[in-house]
Formats: C-alpha cells, structure tokens, sequence
C-alpha cells in the first residue's frame, strides 16, 4: 500500500545468520506494528510502537527485536535466524484522524530461513 | 485477550451468487473492526471501516455490518465475480492499545 514501505521483498537465510527487516511510512503517524502470516494460523503481532522510542510486544516476540528510530522507521531484527521463523513479514501502520483509525500494510518480506 | 474467529475457513461460489462472510469476536470493548482483503502473495487491502458506534459500512457491492453487543460482523458480497477470488481477513481495534487482531481470513474462490 501507498505509505508503507517494507524492504527486502525476499530474502533467504541460513540457520543462525541475523538480518534486519526494514519499515519505512511517509504518512507520518505514531503507530507501527510488525506481524507475520503463517498458513492456518492469520496474522500475529510480533511486537508494535505506539509512538517514536516506544516499543511492546506483541504475541510472538521471542526471537525478534525491534527498533524505532525515528517516526518514520521501525526496524525487525532476527538475531539468530531458526527456520520456525521462516514466514510472510507484514508491516504496518495505524493511521488516526478525528473520525477514524485505519490500518495501512506494507508489502510484506518473504522469508525462508534453511 | 481478545480472540477473532473467521467462517467458513473456505467458500467456492458460482459467479453472479451473493454472498456472506462472517467474523466473531470474544470481547466487545472495540474501537472498530476493519476488513480486509489479499491476494496471493501480496499484502492486505482494507475494504471497509467500521467504528464502534456505527452499525454497517457500504462501498459499491461490499457491505459491512456490525453487531458490537453480540461480537459479530458480517461481510456481505454483492453479485460475486471472479475478481473477488482472494482471501478475507477481519480485524479488531482494541482502541486503548490500538492493537489489531485479526481472524485467520476466509479464502474465497468465484467460479466462472
């Protein structure tokens, strides 16, 4: 979606290799999220930034570690990759007004960990 | 903690057929409930927002209900095509965390 901007497309990692998932918005709202989408089982929250310097976990956080830098980025980082962490990658944002809050999605990263 | 149940996981449908997506949801304190849709391997596009206090969300042949009390909301399709074959996912607004949960999608195939 327009806004959100998620990098690598794909990417494919060896057991133990670390990478980093980047997320940019040009939407400049306060809320990010990272998710991932496995078959059978939706999209669960890693872990989310309700503002710039803040981050939570959300449900699936073991083996992750985030990064918000700045508004505009949130970053996912694999420290150890294991293959159970091979999954579909989402970012996103919660974009708010007076009226409405909207969730807009990235791309999404394929990633394949062997 | 909030738990969004999708039905039926799986539909197939003549062309031309109406048809209804469900979504449940076990606790009712939202803040809204949004729908989305994706295709193969791509990412989510959002169809229709639903805040708390509203009761249904129209965009051309997709509406929207929800009955916040019960924790159901429905998305009713139009005059189906095969260009709505996709998979369908709600999600909850919890508002206070601003966290979204969502179902594990319907996946909708439009027969020609």
């Amino acid at each position: 979606n327009a806004g959100v901007t998620q990098t690598p497309k794909f990417q494919v990692l060896k057991t133990g290799q670390s990478m980093t998932l980047q997320c940019a918005q040009d939407m400049n709202h306060n809320s990010m999220y990272w998710y991932r989408q496995d078959p059978g089982m939706g999209l669960r929250l890693i872990y989310y930034s309700a503002s710039e310097g803040t981050t939570d976990k959300g449900e699936v956080p073991n083996g992750y570690n985030v990064s918000r830098l700045n508004k505009r980025e949130f970053s996912l980082r694999l420290e150890s990759a294991a293959p159970s962490q091979t999954s579909v990658y989402f970012c996103a944002i919660l974009a708010r007004d007076k009226i409405n809050t909207e969730a807009f999605f990235g791309q999404g990263t394929r990633l394949t960990v062997v | 903690k909030q738990e969004v149940t999708q039905i039926p996981a799986a539909l197939s449908v003549p062309e031309g057929e109406n048809l209804v997506l469900n979504c449940s949801f076990t606790d009712s304190a939202i803040y809204n409930l949004q729908w989305f849709r994706q295709d193969p391997g791509k990412g989510l596009t959002s169809l229709l927002l639903i805040q708390s206090s509203q009761r249904e969300q129209t965009s051309g042949r997709l509406n929207a209900s929800l009955d916040k009390s019960s924790g159901r909301s429905t998305l009713y399709i139009a005059a189906s095509q095969p260009g709505d074959s996709a998979t369908y996912l709600c999600a909850v607004n919890g508002g206070a965390t601003n966290k979204l949960i969502f179902g594990t999608g319907t996946l909708l195939a439009v027969q020609p």
